[in-house]
C-alpha cells in the first residue's frame, strides 16, 4: 500500500506565475489535509476536503490560493500569481476517517518545496 | 485559541543519553496529541499517537506521556543513537474541532552526536 504520494517534489516559479501541487491519498483514505511550513516556522493548517468537497478552508490566504479534490485524480492546491511569501514546503496528509472518527491517525506526504524567484 | 509549545527549540546531547522533550497545549480539551519525526527536506513520520483518554503510549525506545489537566505532554528517547537526530513536531486535535486538523507546536531540533 503507497503511503501519500505528493508532486512535484520541488517547484521553481517566477513572481506572477501560478503553482499547482498534487496530493495522491493513501489507497481507501477519502480525507485530506494541506499544511504550509514557512522557513523557520511551524506547520499551519491551511485547508480539509472531502472528495468533492471543501470542509474547512479556514487556514487558507484568502486571495490567490485554491484547493479541489474531485471525484477522480489527486486533490489539487493551486495558487495563481505567485509571490515570494510564498516560498514554503506543503504538505498534504491523508486519513481514512473510519465512521467518521476525527482521532485518526494523519499520514504525511514528502511535501513539495516551492521556490518563489 | 488552541496554541502548542515546545521547548527545547534546539537540543544537542552525547550518544547513549536519555533525554526528555517537551510540549504544551494551552486548551485541556483536545482529541489527542500527536508526536512526529521530521528529517531535513523530508516529510513527517508518525512516531507516537496519545488519544485524550490515554496516559501514555511507548514504542521501541520512545515512550510519550500525556496529562491533559496540565496541558503537557513528553517525549521521553532512551539511548540516543545519532540516528536519532532529527526535529520532533508534536501536534494536537482541539476538542472543539470537528475537522481533525492538527495545531503543531514550533518543533525541538534534536542531534546526537557519536
Amino acid at each position: 500500500n503507497a503511503g501519500v504520494m505528493q508532486n512535484p517534489r520541488h517547484l521553481v516559479r517566477r513572481r506572477g506565475q501560478e503553482a499547482r501541487l498534487r496530493c495522491s491519498p493513501m489507497k481507501g483514505h477519502s480525507h485530506v489535509y494541506w499544511y504550509r511550513q514557512l522557513p523557520e516556522e511551524g506547520l499551519k493548517f491551511m485547508v480539509y476536503l472531502q472528495k468533492e468537497n471543501i470542509i474547512d478552508e479556514s487556514g487558507m490566504p484568502k486571495e490567490r490560493f485554491s484547493a479541489e479534490f474531485p471525484k477522480e485524480g489527486p486533490s489539487i492546491l493551486r495558487i495563481q500569481q505567485v509571490v515570494r511569501g510564498d516560498s514554503a514546503a506543503y504538505f498534504c496528509a491523508s486519513s481514512p476517517r473510519r465512521q467518521g472518527r476525527i482521532q485518526e491517525t494523519q499520514y504525511f506526504g514528502p511535501g513539495t518545496r516551492l521556490l518563489v524567484l | 485559541k488552541q496554541e502548542v509549545t515546545q521547548i527545547p527549540a534546539a537540543l544537542s546531547v552525547p550518544e547513549g543519553e536519555n533525554l526528555v522533550l517537551n510540549c504544551s497545549f494551552t486548551d485541556s480539551a483536545i482529541y489527542n496529541l500527536q508526536w512526529f519525526r521530521q528529517d531535513p527536506g523530508k516529510g513527517l513520520t508518525s512516531l507516537l499517537l496519545i488519544q485524550s483518554s490515554q496516559r501514555e503510549q511507548t514504542s521501541g525506545r520512545l515512550n510519550a506521556s500525556l496529562d491533559k489537566s496540565s496541558g503537557r505532554s513528553t517525549l521521553y528517547i532512551a539511548a540516543s543513537q545519532p540516528g536519532d537526530s532529527a526535529t520532533y513536531l508534536c501536534a494536537v486535535i482541539d476538542g472543539s474541532s470537528n475537522t481533525g486538523k492538527l495545531i503543531f507546536g514550533q518543533g525541538t531540533t534534536l542531534q546526537v552526536k557519536p
